[in-house]
């Protein structure tokens, strides 16, 4: 079992809706939580960080730990075409630094 | 300023040439960290440096032999390098290597071995 789980997508949505990202993990002992967003040919570019369970927002971002689930959301309100990326999850545990897949999102106008 | 600048943007080199690709960072960052990343994929994690010392490898061909001249400074020196390397090649730069941090990532260097 992979230590962070996320549906690659793709994922298409219309200008203007809620998009929601998730990540599941199987390590209980993770501790920080991000988001990354990725544009083609462009290195990761953070997004959100968060430590505790509960809701962190951010502008039109929202992301959400539930540490009993094991479960991490990120809420896109407001869709704009300029999101269209991959949103890369990833969490921390000791020296390690894990990345989920990441989910290819598109935003049509 | 949260940058990570990386060159070159990208490179092509042959099996039997040697090239450095090179990262900087002004955030008074003391950990950096190289990545590989193929298409599709996440990034893979390389070498650490935690304090100008090498402090991960995580198990990488010789043919890549990374450098820290100094804090800011990060080296990737590429040598006899395969088809298969061919990828984007991240570098990022944290406070101090802390498991609780969060890394600042470049934008990349391309690279494609012919």
């Amino acid at each position: 079992q992979k230590e962070v789980e996320q549906d690659p997508g793709p994922l298409s949505v219309p200008e203007g809706a809620i998009v929601s990202l998730n990540c599941t993990y199987s390590n209980s002992a993770f501790q920080y939580f991000m988001w990354y967003r990725q544009y083609s040919r462009k290195g990761p570019e953070l997004l959100m960080y968060t430590y505790s369970s509960g809701n962190k927002e951010d502008g039109r971002f929202t992301a959400q730990v539930d540490k009993s689930s094991k479960y991490i959301s990120l809420f896109i309100r407001d869709s704009q075409p300029s999101d269209s990326a991959t949103y890369l999850c990833a969490m921390t545990y000791g020296n390690q630094f894990y990345f989920g897949t990441g989910t290819s999102l598109t935003v049509i106008p | 300023d949260t940058e990570v600048t990386q060159t070159p943007k990208h490179l092509v080199m042959g099996m039997t040439n040697k090239k450095s690709l090179k990262c900087e960072q002004h955030m008074g960052h003391r950990a950096m960290y190289w990545y590989k990343q193929k298409a599709k994929k996440p990034p893979e994690l390389m070498f650490v440096y935690s304090y100008e010392k090498l402090s991960i490898n995580e198990s990488v061909p010789s043919r890549f032999s990374p450098e820290c001249p100094n804090s800011s400074l990060l080296n990737l020196h590429l040598h006899a390098l395969q088809p298969e390397d061919s990828a984007l090649y991240l570098c990022a730069s944290s406070q101090s290597g802390g498991p609780q941090e969060t890394q600042y990532f470049g934008p990349g260097t391309r690279l494609l071995v012919l």
